[in-house]
């Protein structure tokens, strides 16, 4: 499978714990995204990067997010201190820059789940 | 503010009638608009988006301005359609904030 690969694809955590999730996108991608779903919902953008800048960060992302793109390839999202809202399916997609929007690729995601 | 509102959260038809899945938006610029899909145990995908005007698995959706809508219709609908719907809205100018609706989760029965 050549599109975009997450790790892992589940996660249980306790509550106060920190968790890190990876996102590989497709190779030649430059642009990066992370989104949040929870159930009955749509992805909630979260962040986003253009090689390994971070130009977008939602007002979803608290200070306990952190989102790092070091070498314009792959990505980690990192939750501080886990709380039970937190508890979501973590998506992350990638595109090619071809001027305005353009179709994302999404993951399997990443399902957290904080006891 | 920018939002996406999909009215339904479920629609069932049987296999052959056609169906239609509303999606409504709030943006004061001039959004590019997408249907993404997702079968069951598989990864969000594009269906189609509006600047394209093409037709995807039967699928067609057209951008009214005037209503802010962009419903996605299909005239014969198949079991293999069952999935669930999102409607999405991205910035025209170059923003990379993609918008999804909450989704509509379509049933087709035999």
């Amino acid at each position: 499978d050549t599109g975009v690969s997450q790790d892992p694809r589940h996660k249980i955590t306790k509550r106060g714990q920190n968790v890190t999730f990876r996102c590989d996108p497709i190779s030649e991608h430059n642009r990066l995204y992370w989104y949040r779903q929870t159930l009955g919902q749509g992805p909630e953008f979260l962040t986003y990067f253009q090689n390994e800048a971070q130009l977008e960060k939602s007002r979803l992302l608290s200070d306990r997010f952190s989102a790092e793109r070091p070498k314009g390839s792959f990505s980690t999202l990192e939750i501080q201190r886990t709380e039970q809202g937190d508890s979501a399916m973590y998506l992350c997609a990638s595109s090619l820059e071809a001027g305005g929007a353009t179709e994302a690729f999404f993951g399997q995601g990443t399902r957290l789940t904080v006891v | 503010a920018q939002r996406v509102t999909q009215p339904e959260k479920l629609l069932s038809v049987f296999k052959g009638a056609p169906v239609e899945l509303k999606c409504n938006y709030s943006y004061s610029g001039s959004p590019e608009l997408f249907w993404y899909v997702q079968y069951s145990r598989q990864r969000l995908q594009l269906l189609l988006r509006h600047i394209s005007r093409e037709s995807i698995k039967g699928f067609t959706a057209d951008l009214n301005k005037g209503e802010t809508s962009f419903h996605l219709k299909k005239p014969f609908a198949q079991e293999e359609d069952s999935a669930m719907y999102y409607c999405a809205l991205s910035p025209h100018t170059g923003g990379f904030k993609t918008i999804f609706g909450a989704g509509t989760r379509l049933f087709v029965k035999a």
